[in-house]
């Protein structure tokens, strides 16, 4: 089975602090995906990557940043915390796909964050 | 700009009863379609993914069904449980590898 793990369930941060989401998968996967998910919004995707050291902006980047290093790890940091950026934060791999199956592959989600920024 | 709707937002059926969960996106040039379950405080787990290229997809008591002309997908739950509880979502992969959500219906089943 896959497996998508998230570093922390709840994660209390103050205005203005740095925070660093971790997200891991143990499937070769080269895609990974992060989402955010509010009330009446629904899931709206941050960021997401292709391939180790690649990254391509999603529906709301502003106030965050990416890093793969490593293909099985994808990073999520919000550079200064603000309120607004209170959510709950899921992860998700995929494979690549091949030629005209590229994206043909589901994705898989981690158990998600629940960020609170007092 | 692909949009994707599901109606209604909530449900609630007594056990036992067949459950009809409905998706709509406005653009027909998809590649899939999945759907997702989630329960409270959790992350999202795939049910069933339909490629473009097919009509439905089955897996025990669910089916999907998907209508890319007319932007419709249906997910069947055959003598729902009360542990079928949960809110379902449905996202479509366009161009770009990326998926684009609906925003879920609550499932509340009676015991």
């Amino acid at each position: 089975d896959v497996k998508v793990t998230q570093s922390s369930r709840y994660l209390v941060k103050r205005t203005g602090e740095k925070v660093f989401l971790e997200c891991v998968q143990d499937m070769d996967h080269e895609n990974m995906f992060w989402y955010r998910q509010d009330p009446g919004l629904g899931l709206r995707l941050i960021y997401f990557s292709y391939d180790v050291k690649m990254k391509e902006k999603g529906d709301i980047p502003e106030g965050y940043s990416v890093s793969r290093e490593k293909k099985e790890r994808f990073s999520l940091i919000l550079e200064s915390a603000s309120t607004n950026q209170t959510s709950m934060y899921l992860c998700a791999s995929s494979p690549p796909g091949q030629g005209s199956f590229r994206s043909s592959y589901e994705q898989y989600f981690g158990p998600g964050t629940r960020l609170t920024v007092t | 700009k692909q949009e994707v709707t599901q109606i209604p937002a909530a449900l609630s059926v007594p056990e036992g009863e067949n459950l009809v969960l409905n998706c709509s996106f406005t653009d027909s040039a998809i590649y899939n379609l999945q759907w997702f379950r989630q329960d409270p405080g959790k992350g999202l787990t795939s049910l069933l993914l339909i490629q473009s290229s097919q009509r439905e997809q089955t897996s025990g008591r669910l089916n999907a069904s998907l209508d890319k002309s007319s932007g419709r997908s249906t997910l069947y739950i055959a003598a729902s449980q009360p542990g079928d509880s949960a809110t379902y979502l449905c996202a479509v992969k366009a161009a770009g590898n990326k998926l684009t959500f609906g925003g879920g219906t609550r499932v509340l089943v009676k015991p």
